[in-house]
């Protein structure tokens, strides 16, 4: 399989708990967004890389959140002092951004639960 | 506010009937995605329309985008139970790559 995958799939932790959520992209593809998506709603940007920059944030993304991309490959999705209001299904989503318009290709995301 | 509105939120068809899907926008869409999302799961996309009148079409569904390029609207030929899920229009709203989500319209087909 080589579209975008994520782990793990389900997180349940307790609040004030740090978590941490991958990314594997699809290969070569040299931007990668992260989306929060709560029950009911569409997803809504958080951030996104291009290669290993990390080129904007959204102001949902608070100052608990972090996200890397050390290599321009996989990223990493970090919540610090978990809270109930993080429980949200996260999503990563990779694209090739060449010249046009990109077509952003989505993971089954992962879904977390704060106790 | 939203600025990208779908309807109707929800939709209940019997299988074999034809159904469409609208997504609306009160500012000019630089691109336009549909996206198919079954409960639980990741987005698995559907069709990019980037031009006004632009429509495109893949098996039962076709997509097409309006000449003023803030409205477009999805519809499904004879519905099968496979065509269940939640269809999600998306867009380039301020030509920054960044895609902002209706809220999705939730599609039931009825054997």
């Amino acid at each position: 399989d080589t579209g975008v995958s994520q782990n793990p799939r389900h997180k349940i932790t307790k609040r004030g708990q740090n978590v941490t959520f991958r990314c594997d992209p699809i290969s070569e593809h040299n931007r990668l967004y992260w989306y929060r998506q709560t029950l009911g709603q569409g997803p809504e940007f958080l951030t996104y890389f291009q290669n290993e920059a990390q080129l904007e944030k959204s102001r949902l993304l608070s100052d608990r959140f972090s996200a890397e991309r050390p290599k321009g490959s996989f990223s990493t999705l970090e919540i610090q002092r978990t809270e109930q209001g993080d429980s949200a299904m996260y999503l990563c989503a990779s694209s090739l951004a060449l010249a046009g318009r990109e077509t952003q290709y989505f993971g089954p995301g992962t879904r977390l639960l704060v106790l | 506010s939203q600025e990208l509105e779908q309807s109707p939120q929800s939709l209940i068809v019997q299988e074999g009937k034809n159904l469409t899907i609208n997504c609306t926008s009160s500012k000019t869409l630089y691109g336009l995605y549909w996206y198919k999302q079954k409960y639980g799961e990741g987005l698995i996309f559907l069709m990019m329309l980037q031009k006004g009148g632009e429509e495109k079409s893949h098996e039962k569904i076709t997509a097409k985008l309006d000449e003023k390029k803030q409205q477009s609207s999805l519809h499904i030929t004879a519905s099968q139970p496979s065509h269940a899920g939640i269809y999600l229009c998306g867009a380039d709203m301020n030509r920054d790559d960044k895609i902002i989500f209706g809220k999705g319209t939730r599609l039931h087909i009825l054997p």
